[in-house]
Order: structure tokens, then sequence, then C-alpha cells
């Protein structure tokens, strides 16, 4: 099965600065004759079902804001929110879909400083 | 907009069978166009998907749970559902369903979610 590590656990960012959530997997879930990258991303504010944020690595969803955006490739892929806003205070979770089990990382808490 | 719902009961006992159904509103759950899914997030762990079924029929599993789970959809019903049998208290969890897009290059993200339900495995 492919491991997903995410880091850090928490991080408290001020409003208006940029927030960096890392996301690894255990092997690579780049998929060479597509030349995609089968991971994804969420968003599970409290007392919310996750949402789609990103997928594709870096295609976002419909309606999510520009301010999101996710880069990376092979094992090593990170989220950024390029300036926080309050409303974006939530648990963010990555998700590779390479191969069976579609698992996911532990989540990284994001607050407001 | 496609809306999900969980129902089923909060409390099961140990060796138990937990029973779980997610009603779809909003879409055709016979469209042929999704996999209907159920993910778990059990108390200080990451998500964990647990398995999905298509409108015909077809299930693919978490071979983790796949010994003591069954999957069924009801399309009279534009619905579908989860049993989970012999459960213990590490089966506590909040259950989601979920939806995956049908795609050609294999795009098994989720792009529709319910609100979740909170089973609690207890005597």
């Amino acid at each position: 099965d492919i491991v997903m590590t995410q880091s850090p656990d928490s991080l408290a960012v001020s409003l208006g600065e940029r927030a960096t959530i890392s996301c690894k997997s255990s092997q690579s879930i780049f998929f060479t004759p597509n030349s995609k990258n089968y991971l994804a991303w969420y968003q599970q504010k409290p007392g919310q079902a996750p949402k789609l944020l990103i997928y594709w690595a870096s295609t976002r969803a419909s309606g999510v804001p520009d301010r999101f955006s996710g880069s990376g490739s092979g094992t090593d892929f990170t989220l950024t929110i390029s300036s926080l806003q309050a409303e974006d205070v939530a648990v963010y979770h990555c998700q590779q879909y390479f191969t069976s089990p579609y698992n996911f990382g532990p989540g990284t808490k994001v607050d407001i400083k | 907009q496609v809306q999900l719902q969980e129902s089923g009961p909060g409390l099961v006992k140990p060796s138990q069978t937990l029973s779980l159904t997610c009603s779809v509103s909003g879409g055709s759950i016979s469209s042929g166009n999704y996999f209907w899914n159920w993910i778990r997030h059990r108390p200080g762990r990451g998500l964990e998907w647990i398995g999905y079924i298509h409108y015909t029929g077809t299930t693919y599993q978490n071979r983790s749970l796949k010994s003591r789970l069954n999957l069924s959809v009801d399309t009279s019903q534009n619905s579908f559902s989860l049993r989970l049998s012999s459960v213990t208290a590490a089966d506590t969890a909040v259950y989601y369903c979920a939806r995956i897009p049908v795609g050609d290059s294999g795009e098994y993200f989720f792009d529709s979610w319910g609100q979740g339900t909170l089973v609690t495995v207890s005597s």
C-alpha cells in the first residue's frame, strides 16, 4: 500500500500570510503514459465534511479560490495558500488515487496566528 | 447539485453488524457516471477509504475490510448501503459517503461528500 505523510501536523499563520503544507507518498504516484500525478487535496472545516480542493496535484476544483495552489510531482507535493483568510481555518488532507487502497494523509491543521 | 446524506444507528454493540445508507438527491445514482463510496474517519487517524459500488452492482473494496464488508445499491430508492459485520471498538468512526467521477484516466478522487455520521461501537 502507498503510505501518505504530511507535515507539519499543524501550523498557525497570520492573516494575509502564506501557508505551505507538504505531502509525501511512499512511492511515486506519477503515471508516465498520461503525465499525471494522482494526488488530491481536501479541505475540512470544523464540523463539516471534506471538500475537494485540488486534483491531478495542481488542478483547482470548481469554485475554489485561486489563492489555493497545488504543486509537486512523483512523491513530493505541496499545497499553498498564498494569502490566508479567516475562512481557511481547517484541516487539509492529501489523498493518492494512483492505486487501491486510495489512502489519505493524516491531515494538517491550519489556524490563525 | 448532488447531495448525499448518511443515515443509520449511531450506536452499535460489539460483534454486531453496522448498517448505513446513503441517500442521493439532485442526480440519479443510475446515471452510470459515478462510483459511490464509503469513507471513515476514526479518532486520531487519517481518513480511510472503505470501498465503492457502481449502480450496476460492481464493487471494489479495501482489502483490510473486505472479509467483513457488504456493499449494495438500491436504484429504486436512489441510495446505496454499507454493512460491516463483527464490529469492535476499532470501528468507531465518522462514516462518510462520497462520489467518484467515472473517467478514462482513473480519477479516483472524491468530488462530493455527505455530511458524515458518527457510529460508536460500545456495549
